[in-house]
């Protein structure tokens, strides 16, 4: 099975700007999370989705938003982008709670 | 009480060594414990997983050892090689897809 995928892998932005980033999950998979990896914050949960529904959400402002499709497949998008959202941004696939989940290579973010 | 504190923040060992990495947690609600290795320039892998039913699990050269009086787990990898050089993250969760991360330990093997 191939395994999660993520789209970009590298991306620049200027602050104010708004970005929307792409997760492709193992197929078979219906729920998808999304961390967000900082050398001084570590990994952070942003929000889980599963049947296109919204399930969990961590401690971000607003301005953090995601969706997912009837494939699974999930975007996240960051608007107002601030330099302190420059991170590596990961997405998680899962058959559902209480299974393994798998990352993907993640996307960088840089924020200038 | 959400929180998993990891320790050591690094660790240095010789090629054959054990290194041990630490972790404990707060909350009684964690029922899932799995334990991540990451390489730089790539996401986290899942390595092994443990749940409280049992104290210990093998899988290859890692094992977990799980207190749950003590609220801590931990992590040993066996006959170490510079290839497991990488930074590994413990984890937990309670029922959800949320994670809560340690802090992670960057381990180098040197040869």
């Amino acid at each position: 099975k191939a395994g999660v995928t993520q789209t970009p892998r590298y991306l620049i932005k200027t602050r104010g700007q708004q970005v929307t980033l792409s997760c492709s999950p193992i197929s078979g998979h219906r729920s998808v999370s999304w961390y967000q990896q900082t050398p001084g914050q570590g990994l952070q949960f942003l929000f889980e989705y599963f049947s296109e529904t919204q399930r969990n959400k961590g401690n971000f402002p607003g301005r953090f938003s995601g969706r997912q499709f009837s494939n699974s497949r999930s975007e996240m998008n960051v608007s107002t982008l601030e330099l302190g959202d420059s991170a590596l941004y990961l997405c998680a696939s899962s058959q559902d709670r209480d299974y393994e989940q798998y990352f993907g290579p993640g996307t960088r973010l840089t924020v200038t | 009480q959400q929180q998993v504190k990891q320790s050591p923040q690094s660790l240095i060992v010789q090629k054959g060594g054990i290194p041990i990495i630490n972790c404990a947690y707060e909350n009684t609600a964690f029922d899932y414990f799995p334990w991540y290795q990451q390489f730089p320039g790539k996401g986290p892998a899942l390595l092994i997983a443990i749940r409280p039913d049992v104290s210990e699990k093998k899988e290859g050269r890692f094992t977990i050892s799980f207190n749950k009086s003590a609220k801590q787990f931990s992590l040993h990898i066996m006959d170490s090689q510079p290839g497991d050089s990488a930074t590994y993250f413990c984890a937990a969760s309670d029922h959800t897809d949320k994670l809560i991360f340690g802090t992670g330990t960057r381990l180098q093997v040197f040869p």
